[in-house]
């Protein structure tokens, strides 16, 4: 089993639709969470980080299930541009543990 | 520069040849972290310093690859006797503290031949 999984999409969905995925981790002694956009050809970059409570930025909402060792990332809205692949990050101690990612497609 | 700077941003060499990659992380960041990443995956971790000293290397594929950070902020990925499966993006990112936002450069692509 890999230690950060998530299911590679693509996810292919219209504009102005909601959209979730999930990120399951392995190890539960992860400490931090993270969720970083890539576009296609570009470096990752920090989309939000995930805490306990949960937390929201504008469409974007992230929320951490310890129990069940998953993050998830809920965008409602959806906009052309955020089509991309997302990747979700564990960390343990200094080690951050990448997910493989999901794809994203908004279609028009 | 305020970012993560890579250098070169492509490179295509013949199997066989010796290779150095640039990474010139944010000013005051101590955490500097090597990756690879291939098409369709997510980054791959090879190494990980925290100041001058690699803290890890546990992700370094082999003895050809060899990464240095002599004064705590340039670092310099080298790769001796370069395969055909080492054609990747090289990624360097760096943080404040470590495991903290990681803040990537574009990427050098390697193209082995």
């Amino acid at each position: 089993r890999k230690e950060v999984e998530q299911d590679p999409g693509p996810f292919n969905v219209p504009e102005g639709a909601t959209v979730a995925f999930n990120c399951t981790y392995s190890n539960s002694a992860s400490q931090s969470f993270f969720w970083y956009r890539q576009d296609c050809r570009k470096e990752p970059k920090l989309l939000m980080s995930v805490y306990s409570s949960g937390n929201e930025d504008g469409r974007f909402t992230a929320q951490l299930n310890r129990a069940s060792q998953y993050i998830s990332l809920l965008i409602r809205d959806s906009k052309l541009s955020d089509s991309a692949t997302y990747l979700c990050v564990v960390t343990l101690n200094y080690q951050l543990i990448w997910g493989a990612g999901t794809k994203l497609i908004i279609k028009p | 520069g305020a970012g993560v700077s890579q250098t070169p941003s492509n490179k295509v060499t013949e199997k066989g040849k010796y290779v150095e990659l640039r990474c010139d992380p944010i000013s005051g960041h101590t955490a500097l972290y090597w990756y690879r990443q291939s098409l369709g995956q997510g980054p791959e971790f090879l190494i990980y310093f925290q100041g001058t000293g690699a803290a890890d290397d546990s992700g370094l594929p082999n003895d050809r690859f060899f990464a240095v950070r002599p004064e705590g902020s340039v670092s310099t990925l080298k790769i001796q006797r370069t395969e055909r499966g080492d054609s990747a993006v090289y990624l360097c990112a760096s943080s404040l503290v470590p495991a903290g936002e990681l803040f990537f450069g574009e990427g050098s692509r390697l193209t082995v031949l």
